[in-house]
């Protein structure tokens, strides 16, 4: 049930992009990213919808392929602020659960 | 209070005794939930509720228990604490009104270390 992320870890210089993607074995309804920084809890990024639906902060973007069950969050210009390790969470269609992927840290370096 | 609060910060408990984390939330969201983090393997949900009056299991609810009095508190129960329950407890709130998901931006709470000798 637990969604898989890819890659578990990446190091990137200020400024590179990078692309962290989640992929699911059910259907979902709907697909959350956060970011937690060493310490701190979680802070919510974006959710994206079935259907279409998008919600979340400026200078973050994500995408969701409601067939494939996938997402894939895209970090643009990256700068030390991003560092932390980021979470997808998924919806299944049924159920009433929701579930975390196991993280993907990210370091940005200078 | 500003958000959501939750005591205590860390604690350490015998095996076999009961303890009560406790988790309030001022933002008088609907809906509240419990997660333990452990490394490696990310935040698993334990209970959650969906509206004061109202709770269902999560993915790891055994040895756990949550009550729902009011909006704004959701205290959860170790009845008889275990070493594997030694983890990171955070407890979330959201607005499930705002979108059509049953899980909404969610607000977390900074957290109870929980350590279970």
């Amino acid at each position: 049930q637990q969604p898989v992320q890819s890659p578990q870890a990446v190091i990137l210089r200020e400024g590179e992009d990078a692309v962290i993607n989640c992929s699911s074995s059910k259907a979902l309804y709907s697909v959350h990213w956060y970011r937690q920084k060493h310490g701190e809890a979680p802070v919510f990024l974006m959710i994206l919808l079935k259907g279409g639906e998008q919600k979340g902060h400026d200078k973050i973007s994500a995408s969701f392929n409601e067939k494939k069950q996938q997402s894939s969050l895209y970090l643009t210009a990256s700068q030390l602020s991003y560092s932390g390790t980021y979470f997808c969470g998924t919806e299944p269609s049924t159920g009433n659960q929701f579930y975390f992927g196991t993280g993907t840290s990210l370091t940005v370096i200078p | 209070i500003a958000g959501i609060t939750q005591a205590p910060t860390s604690q350490i408990l015998a095996a076999g005794r009961r303890m009560t984390l406790r988790c309030t939330q001022d933002m008088r969201h609907n809906a509240m939930y419990w997660y333990r983090q452990d490394l490696g393997l990310g935040l698993r949900l334990i209970h959650y509720s969906n509206t004061a009056g109202t709770t269902g299991k999560g993915e790891v609810p055994d040895g756990y228990s949550v009550s729902r009095a009011n909006t704004d508190d959701f205290p959860l129960t170790l009845a008889s604490a275990v070493p594997s329950q030694t983890s990171v407890y955070f407890c979330a709130s959201s607005d499930k009104s705002s979108t059509g998901s049953s899980y909404n931006e969610q607000f977390f709470g900074p957290g109870t270390r929980l350590t279970v000798l």
